[in-house]
C-alpha cells in the first residue's frame, strides 16, 4: 500500500521568508513517481513537478526547489523569498509502478504568506 | 487549449437521491481520474478510466460508479446519497494515464448533501 504523509497541515510565514514543506512517502515499488501540486484559493490543482525514483537530483525552478532523498523517503519542497501569491494548499503525491495511474495524495499543507 | 471542465460546479441534493457529475478532459487526453476532496481526508482516489475501461478503483462503496465515453468524456454517479458524501469532486485528465503522467485538474463539483 502507498502512503504519503504531510505532517504540516498549516504554515504561516511572513513575506520574503523561506519555507519548506515536508513530504514523507511509503511504497513497496522500486519504480515510482513523486509529484507536487498547488491548489490556490481559486480551487484548481496545478502540477508543479514530477520526480522518478531513480533521479535523486535536486531541482530548482526560480524560487522553488525540491529535495528528494530516497534514504529518508522524503521529497521536500522549499519556497525561497515567499510571496503572497504563494498562499495555497500544496499536495505531495505518489504514483507507483504497474502502468496504470493510481495516485495517492497527502492531506495537503496550507501555506499562508502574510504581507 | 481548453482545460478540464466539470459540470455542474455546484449541486445540492438530499439524502437518498442520486447524482451524476460530468467531466470533459483536455482534448487528446484519454485517461480520466476522479477524486473526492474533503477537509479531513484530503484527496481520495475514486477511479480511473482509459479508453472507456475502468482500470483502477479506490476504496469506495459500490454506490460510487463511473463511466467513460468514446470521446473520453466521463461521468461519475453516486446513488443513495449520504451526508458524508458532501465533498468537492475533482476530475483529472492525463495523456495516457501512465504512472509518470502529470494530471490536469478541473475546478471540481461542490456537492452538498442535506
Amino acid at each position: 500500500a502507498q502512503k504519503v504523509t504531510q505532517a504540516q497541515t498549516e504554515i504561516s510565514v511572513v513575506e520574503k521568508e523561506d519555507v519548506t514543506l515536508d513530504c514523507v512517502y511509503e511504497t513497496r515499488d522500486t519504480t515510482y513517481y513523486l509529484f507536487w501540486y498547488k491548489q490556490p484559493p481559486s480551487g484548481e490543482l496545478v502540477f508543479l513537478i514530477r520526480r522518478n525514483s531513480f533521479d535523486e537530483q535536486n531541482e530548482i525552478s526560480g524560487r522553488y526547489s525540491w529535495n528528494f532523498q530516497k534514504s529518508t523517503s522524503s521529497f521536500n519542497f522549499t519556497i525561497t523569498a515567499s510571496q503572497v501569491v504563494d498562499s495555497a494548499v500544496y499536495f505531495c503525491a505518489l504514483s507507483g509502478s504497474g502502468g496504470y495511474q493510481k495516485v495517492t495524495f497527502g492531506i495537503g499543507t496550507k501555506l499562508q504568506v502574510i504581507p | 487549449k481548453a482545460g478540464v471542465t466539470q459540470t455542474p460546479r455546484y449541486l445540492i441534493k438530499t439524502r437518498g437521491q442520486q447524482v451524476t457529475l460530468s467531466c470533459s478532459p483536455i482534448s487528446g487526453h484519454r485517461s480520466v481520474s476522479w477524486y473526492q476532496q474533503t477537509p479531513g481526508q484530503g484527496l481520495q482516489f475514486l477511479f480511473e478510466y482509459f479508453s472507456e475501461t475502468q482500470r483502477n478503483k479506490g476504496n469506495f462503496p459500490g454506490r460510487f460508479s463511473g463511466r467513460q465515453f468514446s470521446n473520453s468524456r466521463s461521468e461519475m454517479n453516486v446513488s443513495t446519497l449520504e451526508l458524508g458524501d458532501s465533498a468537492l469532486y475533482l476530475c483529472a485528465s492525463s495523456l495516457a494515464g501512465e504512472s509518470f503522467n502529470e494530471q490536469f485538474f478541473g475546478p471540481g463539483t461542490r456537492l452538498t448533501v442535506l
